[in-house]
């Protein structure tokens, strides 16, 4: 069975500081992909990068990126220089034969 | 613009009032799948469609039903709600069922009282 971990219920970081949110998986498949996603306040499901199962090299998007260790299971975001904006509900999900999340990380950056 | 569109945005009812909660997209994806999102729980999902008229499971999909008469559309109807079906719910696209960027709706958050 396919499953996501999600181990930190919270974090704080200082605005400028980097952070990294774990994401662990598992899967039999040898073909998946890995997003994560940014849920705000507001609620809505902002995606934010993806990494496929075949990639050689970590994703990346602008102050995000995918820190992908095949042997080991998981797909760590990185987010290099917090803002104030990037406060919110991060989850991380896998796509193999459907769409699964894990239960997410709020993220508070503070000034 | 491509987007995924649900409504309403917010819903309260009542034990019983048979609802559905519309979805629609513009960008001529194959796969739509609905979630409901409870915390602590993260989303999970509750059906999905590959296409028109074929439709199936997913992982809570008690006290549910959907339909897929046409390709943009994906309704998410609960016959009887309950008050155990409280919840946000969101809707996704994608061109693919795996491997493949989902487009998420909004969001509905139902209330049952």
């Amino acid at each position: 069975a396919q499953k996501i971990t999600q181990t930190q219920p919270g974090m704080f970081v200082q605005e400028k500081e980097a952070v990294t949110l774990d994401c662990t998986y598992d899967t039999s498949d040898p073909s998946y992909g890995l997003f994560w996603y940014k849920q705000p306040s507001s609620g809505e499901m902002i995606f934010l990068i993806y990494q496929g199962s075949y990639d050689q090299q970590n994703a990346t998007e602008g102050r995000y990126s995918l820190n992908f260790q095949k042997a080991r299971k998981s797909a760590n975001l990185v987010i290099s220089a917090s803002q104030l904006g990037d406060s919110a509900m991060y989850f991380c999900a896998m796509c193999g034969t459907a769409l699964i999340f894990g239960k997410g990380t709020t993220l508070s950056v503070s000034s | 613009e491509a987007q995924v569109t649900q409504n309403p945005r917010y819903l309260i009812t009542v034990t019983g009032k048979k609802l559905t909660v519309t979805c629609s997209q513009n960008m001529n994806h194959e796969y739509m799948s609905w979630y409901r999102q409870d915390p602590g729980l993260g989303l999970r999902q509750i059906y999905y469609s590959m296409n028109v008229e074929v439709t199936d499971k997913g992982d809570v999909p008690e006290g549910y039903k959907v339909s897929r008469k046409e390709k943009r559309n994906f309704p998410l109807i609960l016959e009887s709600p309950s008050p155990n079906q409280t919840s946000l719910y969101f809707c996704a696209s994608s061109t693919g069922r795996v491997n493949t960027e989902a487009f998420f709706g909004q969001g509905t958050r139902l209330t049952v009282v």
